[in-house]
């Protein structure tokens, strides 16, 4: 059965905090992808990754960065945490081969920065 | 720039009554394009997928959806809902082959007994 994991379902940081979020997958997908989901926008893309240590950016990069050292591993990160960045953070993975597309998500982190 | 249009943010159906959600969306090349359902609590699941051949698509769940070029719509049907169908639907198109995708904002399914 395949699997999105997040380290975390809910967290709670200050304003200024470096915050790292994490997402494992268990599929060896080569894509793997952050979104923020916030009621009314839907899911919004962050940044797009289509291999280790390859990145893109996607709709809304400001503010965020990330890194995937390993392939099953991709972690986004709030340099400096500000309220609004309050929101749901959804990873997925998928694989280009097959032409199937399908993404695969996590159960999502809730973040919630006072 | 591609784009997703959900018109509908609620939808209120009475269990066993048919159900359908809107999506427009606005894409320059053929598009790829994709219903996914949320669940309280949960990740999006994939209900179902368009990219080309028959307009109407089957998927999980007993739901269909049926591709309109010359609407740029793609909604989403079910002809008897359950209550267990409560949710939140998500139409999305996809770009870059299709490896990313673009989101509407979304519409809540709730269902009355």
């Amino acid at each position: 059965d395949v699997k999105v994991t997040q380290s975390s379902r809910y967290l709670v940081k200050r304003t200024g905090e470096k915050v790292f979020l994490e997402c494992v997958q268990d599929m060896d997908h080569e894509n793997m992808f952050w979104y923020r989901q916030d009621p009314g926008l839907g899911l919004r893309l962050i940044y797009f990754s289509y291999d280790v240590k390859m990145k893109e950016k996607g709709d809304i990069p400001e503010g965020y960065s990330v890194s995937r050292e390993k392939k099953e591993r991709f972690s986004l990160i709030l340099e400096s945490a500000s309220t609004n960045q309050t929101s749901m953070y959804l990873c997925a993975s998928s694989s280009p081969t097959g032409a199937t597309y399908e993404q695969y998500f996590g159960p999502g982190t809730r973040l919630t920065v006072t | 720039a591609q784009s997703v249009t959900q018109p509908d943010i609620h939808i209120t159906v009475s269990e066993g009554a048919s159900l359908e959600l809107r999506c427009n969306y606005s894409y320059g090349a053929t598009p790829y394009l994709f219903w996914y359902v949320q669940s309280p609590g949960q990740g999006l699941q994939l209900l179902l997928k368009y990219f080309s051949g028959d307009t109407l698509v089957q998927g999980i769940k007993g739901f269909e959806a049926e591709f309109k070029r010359s609407q740029s719509s793609f909604n989403l049907r079910k002809p008897s809902v359950h209550w267990s169908d409560a949710a939140e639907y998500f139409c999305a198109v996809g770009r870059n082959a299709g490896n990313m995708l673009t989101f509407g904002g979304g519409t809540r399914l709730m269902v009355k007994p």
